[in-house]
């Protein structure tokens, strides 16, 4: 089992839909949580972490945690051609400093 | 703005060359790493450094070395390049109890011949 696990997609949305991106964890004592975007060629960019049970809201992204069952999520309201991209899950376990483990990422298509 | 930038955005060495990767923050981040990142692998770290002169290894890190001389700067060094070293090499850095979020330079896309 893979410590985080991302279906891989490619998952596809009509523009203006709601994207739901998913991301398992196996170490339970885990700590906190990041979602990346990844465009085509570039580096990796912040779009918002969680530590917290529960959901965050931040613009049209919001951000679900349940440490219960292991699972983090994104939901992109509103989605845009612009949204088009791989998606990075990456997760602090317990006990390893400030290093994260990454997910291999879920690659977002946003159909006109 | 946190600044992160790499030495080079692409490169071509020849196996069994030494290669330098270059890594400069400007945020006074503790923290640095470097990462490859092939497809269906996705993000693997090679090596982390927490302090100057400090390092510890990652996942990857044979074939590798770093140096962290200045706190802003950290290098990886492909001591004889191979083949199988081909791959997106991307630097981030952090502060620790930030949260540990880690922010990325560009990246190096290096190709070894």
């Amino acid at each position: 089992q893979k410590e985080v696990e991302q279906n891989s997609g490619p998952l596809s949305v009509p523009e203006g839909a709601i994207a739901s991106l998913n991301c398992t964890y196996s170490d339970r004592g885990s700590q906190s949580f990041f979602w990346y975007r990844q465009y085509s060629g570039k580096s990796p960019e912040l779009i918002m972490f969680i530590y917290s049970n529960g959901d965050k809201e931040d613009g049209r992204f919001t951000a679900q945690l349940n440490k219960a069952s292991q699972y983090v999520s994104l939901l992109i309201r509103d989605s845009q051609p612009s949204d088009s991209a791989t998606y990075l899950c990456a997760v602090k376990k317990t006990g390893t400093a400030s290093k994260l483990t990454f997910g291999t990422g879920t690659r977002l298509q946003v159909t006109l | 703005d946190v600044k992160v930038t790499q030495s080079s955005r692409y490169l071509v060495k020849r196996t069994g060359e030494k290669v330098f990767l270059e890594c400069v923050q400007d945020m006074d981040h503790e923290n640095m790493f470097w990462y490859r990142q092939d497809p269906g692998l996705g993000l693997r770290l090679i090596y982390f450094s927490y302090d100057v002169k400090m390092k510890e290894k990652g996942d990857i890190p044979e074939g590798y070395s770093v140096s962290r001389e200045k706190k802003e700067r950290f290098s990886l060094i492909l001591e004889s390049a191979s083949t199988n070293q081909t791959s997106m090499y991307l630097c981030a850095s952090s502060l620790p109890f930030d949260g540990d979020t880690q922010y990325f330079g560009p990246g190096t896309r290096l190709t070894v011949l």
